[in-house]
């Protein structure tokens, strides 16, 4: 079974803090992906990276910035968080053509 | 310019009756197509997937049919149970442009159903 884990369920932060979301998958898997899911909007690709440190900017990339050193771990980051990325970020990994398997999200919220 | 369409966000239906969901797309370079279900609190889980040399694919009470001249597709699920109350999430992808793993998601509708 593919498994994608995401550090934290639920995430409580201050506007202007520094936040990291990680996300590990055990398949060995290529591509891993960061969307956010907000009501009405369906998911939206944040980044994605296709391989080590290579990374490239999905539909939303403003405000966030992403590091992949390893190939199972991939982190999401939010220089300066802000009210309007309260969202469930979600982590996804697949191999170079494949169906994308999803962790369980984090709801991240920003007061 | 949302290129997945999900016209409704919500559908409710008795359960043993049949649910169709529906999604449309405009870009014609899309050639795989896939159905995800989501659980609150939960990521998104794979349910069904079609390509576009296909028309129609079965996995157990879930079809999907694609009609790629009116760049539509839907997902039904026959019979509808209880536990198949969730969002369903729509996605695309062009495999044969070279970003054959970026999927672009529709909006979801939210199937609820009922005893």
């Amino acid at each position: 079974d593919v498994k994608v884990t995401q550090s934290s369920r639920y995430l409580v932060k201050r506007t202007g803090e520094k936040v990291f979301l990680e996300c590990v998958q055990d398949m060995d898997h290529e591509n891993m992906f960061w969307y956010r899911q907000d009501p009405g909007l369906g998911l939206r690709l944040i980044y994605f990276s296709y391989d080590v440190k290579m990374k490239e900017k999905g539909d939303i990339p403003e405000g966030y910035s992403v590091s992949r050193e390893k190939k199972e771990r991939f982190s999401l980051i939010l220089e300066s968080a802000s009210t309007n990325q309260t969202s469930m970020y979600l982590c996804a990994s697949s191999f170079l053509v494949g169906t994308q398997y999803f962790g369980p999200g984090t709801r991240l919220t920003v007061l | 310019d949302q290129q997945v369409k999900q016209n409704s966000p919500s559908l409710s239906v008795q359960e043993g009756r049949i649910s169709i969901l529906n999604c449309d797309y405009t870009n014609s370079m899309f050639d795989y197509f896939l159905w995800y279900k989501k659980y609150p609190a939960e990521g998104p889980t794979f349910l069904i997937s079609i390509s576009s040399i296909k028309d129609k694919n079965e996995d157990g009470r879930f079809t999907v049919f694609l009609n790629k001249s009116a760049k539509h597709l839907s997902l039904h699920i026959v019979p509808s149970q209880p536990g198949d109350s969730a969002v369903y999430f729509c996605a695309a992808s062009a495999r044969g442009d070279g970003t054959a793993s970026k999927l672009t998601f529709g909006t979801g509708t939210r199937l609820q159903v009922t005893l």
